[in-house]
């Protein structure tokens, strides 16, 4: 049965400290792998589609890299907009995603 | 461009009483999507649509139900409600190959 498991729960950041975040999965067959922002009282928000190992993608101050058991979502230099949680999710089947079940990161200014 | 559309936001229903969650998109997306969100559960899948006319189960699809009569609008229908469903729901879209876009979300509380 295909899993995503995202750690850690929870991060707190101070204004400028650099981490990353850990989307671990196991699926027969990876087709894509996809993270997502959600933010309080709102639908996730698509970020970026990685669908190879080796593969990275930037945008702003994220950056998502995928190997072949795990993808990481870095945040250089966070500022406390970035505070939100971060969803990632495995494509199964016919365009199904199954999710992860999110980290939820704050940043302080 | 109003993207994926979700009604009503907020809704509180008695056990046993039924309602239909609204969803349409207005970007010709094939692919349409029910999901349920609880506190620290992610997302888990309730049905799903690969076109109109077409529909399967998901993850967890016991209590509800879902019809696709045209492209854009995919309903999901609640009979009688239960507290294990009180969550907030989600509806998205999507091309194939595509991600999705979601829906602002619908949060149902069953008292």
């Amino acid at each position: 049965e295909d899993q995503v498991t995202q750690s850690p729960e929870a991060l707190r950041l101070q204004e400028g400290e650099s981490s990353s975040l850990n989307c671990s999965y196991t699926v027969s067959g990876l087709r894509g792998l996809f993270w997502y922002r959600q933010d309080p009282g709102k639908g996730p928000e698509f970020l970026f589609t990685l669908y190879s190992a080796g593969e990275e993608k930037e945008k702003e101050r994220l950056k998502a890299t995928l190997t072949k058991k795990e993808s990481f979502l870095h945040i250089t230099a966070p500022k406390p907009e970035d505070s939100a949680t971060y969803l990632c999710a495995v494509i199964q089947g016919a365009q199904k995603l199954v999710f992860g079940q999110g980290t939820r990161l704050t940043i302080n200014p | 461009n109003a993207g994926v559309t979700q009604t009503p936001k907020f809704r509180i229903l008695k056990i046993g009483q039924s309602m239909t969650l609204q969803c349409t998109q207005d970007m010709n997306h094939n692919y349409m999507y029910w999901y349920r969100q609880d506190p620290g559960m992610g997302l888990k899948l309730i049905y799903y649509s690969v076109g109109a006319g077409i529909t399967d189960k998901g993850e967890v699809p016991n209590g509800y139900n879902v019809s696709r009569s045209t492209t854009e609008d995919f309903p999901l229908r609640l009979e009688l409600a239960a507290p294990s469903q009180t969550s907030v729901y989600f509806c998205a879209s999507s091309r194939q190959g595509g991600g999705y876009t979601f829906g602002s979300g619908t949060r149902l509380t069953v008292v």
